[in-house]
């Protein structure tokens, strides 16, 4: 079983919608959850962290469901510029190795 | 250096060919790691470095690739006798060993075997 699993989408929207990535994971020792994005051809970069309390970047929110081993993504208002693929990223207590899923992609359409 | 630098940036190379992709981490970064990415595909892992500790080699897809990294710095990824099936971008990335903050990525070298 892989240590984390994404829907691949692709996810299609219009401008403006709000749209909702879920990630699963399998370790319950899971420490630190991250999400990138990477656009085509280029390299995954942070995009946010995610904490136990949820957070908030702008129209980006992610959520951290511990009891039911998910993390979430939600991007309000999406713009053009948000066509990408997300990444959803966990490491393990004692065990400083970086899980990557395969990633969900996102087409904003005008 | 300011981030993760990877060269070659583009290999294109000849069936049965040995080549070498390097990657050099961010200073003070003590973990390493090696992925390979197929055209519209995920993430593979390859191989990981944490500093003095015995590499997760798991990833490594056969044993014509191997992966060293001296003096905990500079990494180098030998791909022996290259198949094209081996065409893909490889990524390096390198992160601080506390498990919290992020790995940062290189650019990636874009490998063509042909």
């Amino acid at each position: 079983r892989k240590e984390v699993e994404q829907d691949p989408g692709p996810f299609n929207v219009p401008e403006g919608a709000t749209v909702a990535f879920n990630c699963t994971y399998s370790n319950s020792a899971s420490q630190s959850f991250f999400w990138y994005r990477q656009d085509c051809r280029k390299e995954p970069k942070l995009l946010m962290s995610v904490y136990s309390s949820g957070n908030e970047d702008g129209r980006f929110t992610a959520q951290l469901n511990r009891a039911s081993q998910y993390i979430s993504l939600l991007i309000r208002d999406s713009k053009l510029s948000d066509s990408a693929t997300y990444l959803c990223v966990v490491t393990l207590y004692n065990f400083n190795k970086f899980y990557f899923g395969s990633g969900t992609k996102l087409n904003v359409k005008p | 250096g300011a981030g993760v630098s990877q060269s070659p940036s583009n290999k294109v190379t000849e069936k049965g060919k040995d080549v070498e992709l390097r990657c050099d981490p961010i200073s003070g970064h003590t973990a390493l790691y090696w992925y390979r990415q197929s055209l519209g595909q995920g993430l593979e892992f390859l191989i990981y470095f944490q500093g003095n500790s015995a590499p997760d080699k798991s990833g490594l897809p056969s044993d014509r690739f191997s992966a060293e990294r001296t003096g905990g710095s500079v990494s180098t990824l030998t791909i022996q006798r290259t198949q094209q099936e081996d065409s893909a971008v490889y990524l390096c990335a390198s992160s601080l060993p506390d498990g919290y903050t992020e790995a940062f990525f290189g650019q990636g070298t874009r490998l063509t075997v042909v």
